[in-house]
């Protein structure tokens, strides 16, 4: 079936650090999304990207979408400790909230 | 405006029993899905409506599980007889008509089945 895999599941950094995950689809998307979830929250739309090599910022947070609209990365610049969460993309493959999750990255920030 | 709410936060209920979750979307939202993530893993679709019609349904596990949106407003989902590997979070997301850009998510409810 359909899969989204994201690495790593886990990453712990000092605060100041650069943090990435990145997500890889068995399959071409139409689009893809992240969300974030604190820890004992729900998930929180971020961003979502549509076209081949869109690339997106937000402050300190820059989202790619790959070429091939396979694969997909956040990139999270000097992290705080408000960026401690666990951060979820997922791919859609029409115009519907349907999406295929990843199964997540849990950072960690160490003041 | 009021968020997706979701009822109960928590439920504990015994292998066999029946539980039922509730959904309050956010007013307006015609879309209303319901996702569920186990032990930790990756939040998985179960189904989607639009409106009071089942617009997908290809998540559901198996028929041990029924959701259902009389009126096109809030959603249940029934889960009878619980498994063990029903366990975990079930959340419901809506979003307004035509293009999906986002997911509104409500907090969750944490199912456990002992």
């Amino acid at each position: 079936g359909q899969q989204v895999m994201q690495i790593p599941q886990y990453q712990h950094v000092q605060e100041g650090e650069d943090f990435t995950t990145y997500c890889n689809s068995s399959t071409t998307l139409s689009n893809i999304q992240w969300y974030k979830q604190r820890p004992g929250g729900h998930p929180v739309f971020l961003i979502q990207l549509v076209k081949s090599g869109e690339v997106k910022k937000q402050k300190r947070l820059t989202f790619q979408f790959g070429e091939a609209k396979k694969n997909s990365s956040l990139h999270i610049t000097a992290t705080q400790t408000t960026d401690v969460g666990t951060y979820f993309c997922a791919g859609g493959k029409g115009n519907t909230g349907k999406l295929i999750f990843g199964q997540g990255t849990t950072l960690q920030v160490k003041p | 405006e009021a968020g997706v709410t979701q009822f109960p936060s928590h439920s504990v209920i015994e292998k066999g029993q029946t539980v039922t979750l509730r959904c309050d979307p956010i007013s307006g939202h015609d879309n209303l899905y319901w996702y569920r993530r186990v032990m930790g893993k990756e939040i998985k679709f179960l189904l989607h409506f639009v409106k009071e019609s089942k617009q997908d349904e290809s998540g559901m596990p198996n028929n041990r599980f029924l959701a259902e949106r009389t009126g096109g407003t809030y959603s249940t989902l029934k889960v009878q007889p619980a498994e063990l590997e029903d366990s975990g979070v079930y959340f419901c997301a809506s979003s307004q008509e035509s293009i999906v850009e986002k997911l509104f998510f409500g907090s969750g409810t944490q199912l456990s089945v002992l």
